[in-house]
């Protein structure tokens, strides 16, 4: 069965750092994309950023809104994906999920969220 | 970017009812076309995939059609448990996008 458990969230001020996990299991982890979708009651859903598998490099996208301050990684060893989130701003909060993608490129199982608020 | 628009915005129907629900792409998305279903409180679930095939474990009264820009989701038979807000996604190319949703009330 895949699980994928999201940690990390909380409040953060404005200018703050934050970085989320995503626990993977159930698939072969090198194997698949995974992508970051976030969820603002005001704007929807929101892509974030992918990480390629394993034989595409682990290589990266961003969306245009976080490009330069989001980084997206992965461990190996234990099966994690991060994102690493910089010089946040109010409209990052959200609902931040990850999302493994299926082999012909469609979202196939979601995580249950971390909220990120970020509030002075 | 591709932008996706859905419509309706929000729909009420009656038990046993079918609705569909559209979603257009401002460029042609081939069928890189996702159908998710969302419930409050819950993450979102894929319901359809390539436009019109069943993700695993999904009955089959939900179906998807289209190609290119235009693209509709059913759903037949409605139940109760229906009540969600569904959405579509393109993953032709980057950005990845999202309708704005529709919410179905029951």
């Amino acid at each position: 069965e895949v699980q994928l458990v999201e940690s990390g969230g909380g409040l953060v001020q404005p200018g703050g750092s934050l970085r989320l996990s995503c626990a993977a299991s159930g698939f072969t982890f090198s194997d698949h994309y995974i992508d970051w979708v976030r969820q603002t009651p005001g704007k929807g859903l929101e892509w974030v950023g992918r990480s390629r598998n394993k034989a595409n490099s682990y290589t990266t996208e961003y969306a245009a809104s976080v490009k330069g301050r989001f980084s997206v990684s992965r461990d190996e060893s234990n099966n994690s994906l991060y994102l690493q989130m910089n010089s946040l701003q109010t409209d990052d909060t959200a609902v931040y999920y990850c999302v493994v993608v299926n082999t012909a490129y469609y979202p196939d199982y979601w995580g249950q969220g971390t909220l990120v608020t970020v509030s002075s | 970017d591709v932008q996706m628009t859905q419509s309706p915005s929000s729909l009420s129907a009656s038990v046993g009812d079918r609705v569909t629900i559209t979603c257009r792409a401002s460029q042609g998305v081939s069928n890189s076309l996702v159908w998710l279903q969302q419930k409050p409180g819950k993450a979102p679930k894929t319901l359809i995939y390539g436009a019109s095939r069943l993700q695993s474990g999904v009955p089959s009264k939900f179906s998807g059609s289209g190609y290119g820009t235009d693209f509709t989701l059913t759903i037949s038979s409605l139940q109760p448990e229906d009540s969600a807000t569904y959405y579509c996604q393109h993953h032709k190319n980057y950005p990845i996008t999202f309708g704005q949703g529709t919410r179905l009330e029951i």
